[in-house]
């Protein structure tokens, strides 16, 4: 089976720098993407990573251990467009490649 | 500009009625996806196709029925026999199986 688990909801000041925690139990792990979704809209892409270590792009970096079924995604400089929810999904090779999802966490960014 | 489409954004049914959602992408991708978002709950996925004329079940299939007969076109249809389709639905696509998947803006169906 598939098993992903993130905090529901999180809360932030302006200019700090929050982390947001996944892990993950699957059969086939393959990858692990991170998007950003504002409320209503659609996922946007954030970061990938499929080998152990720390990807940085720009104020987001997203890091993995495979051992630990366990990333995370590092947001810095906070603003307030970063209000948002941010979903982790692993590609499962026992899945047919295809992605399973976590349920998401709710990231409230406050002035 | 290259991208996917949805529609439409809104979409009210009464119970009993099948109704269609579009999906549309210019991004030459081969691989197609439809997944339902519940409050609380991740993205789960209901149909998928790697190619045209070809396509496979998801998690949860039951009550929903896809074609794909262009490249570019993902339509899903939810029927009556749907239980509870009142929810977020998105549509995606990728390059292959396993790319990074580009999602449309979303159709939010209500059924009244």
């Amino acid at each position: 089976g598939q098993n992903i688990d993130q905090p529901t909801e999180m809360t932030a000041t302006e200019g700090a720098i929050v982390q947001i925690n996944c892990t993950y139990q699957t059969s086939g792990f393959n990858g692990l993407f991170w998007y950003q979704q504002h409320a209503g809209e659609a996922p946007t892409f954030l970061s990938y990573n499929v080998l152990d270590g720390l990807e940085e792009k720009g104020r987001f970096s997203s890091f993995l251990s495979r051992s630990k079924g366990y990333s995370y995604l590092l947001l810095k400089e906070l603003q307030m467009k970063d209000s948002a929810s941010y979903l982790c999904a692993v590609r499962d090779q026992s899945y047919g490649q295809n992605f399973v999802f976590g349920p998401g966490t709710r990231l409230s960014v406050l002035p | 500009d290259g991208g996917i489409t949805q529609s439409p954004k809104y979409l009210f049914r009464k119970e009993g009625q099948n109704v269609t959602l579009s999906c549309e992408q210019n991004l030459n991708h081969d691989a197609m996806y439809w997944y339902r978002q519940d409050p609380g709950q991740g993205l789960r996925l209901i149909y998928y196709s790697q190619i045209v004329n070809d396509f496979q079940k998801g998690d949860i299939a039951e009550g929903y029925s896809v074609s794909r007969e262009k490249k570019e076109s993902f339509p899903l249809t939810v029927t009556s026999a749907q239980k509870n389709p009142t929810a977020f639905y998105l549509c995606a696509s990728s390059l292959d199986r396993g790319y990074e998947q580009f999602f449309g803006p979303g159709t939010r169906l209500t059924v009244l």
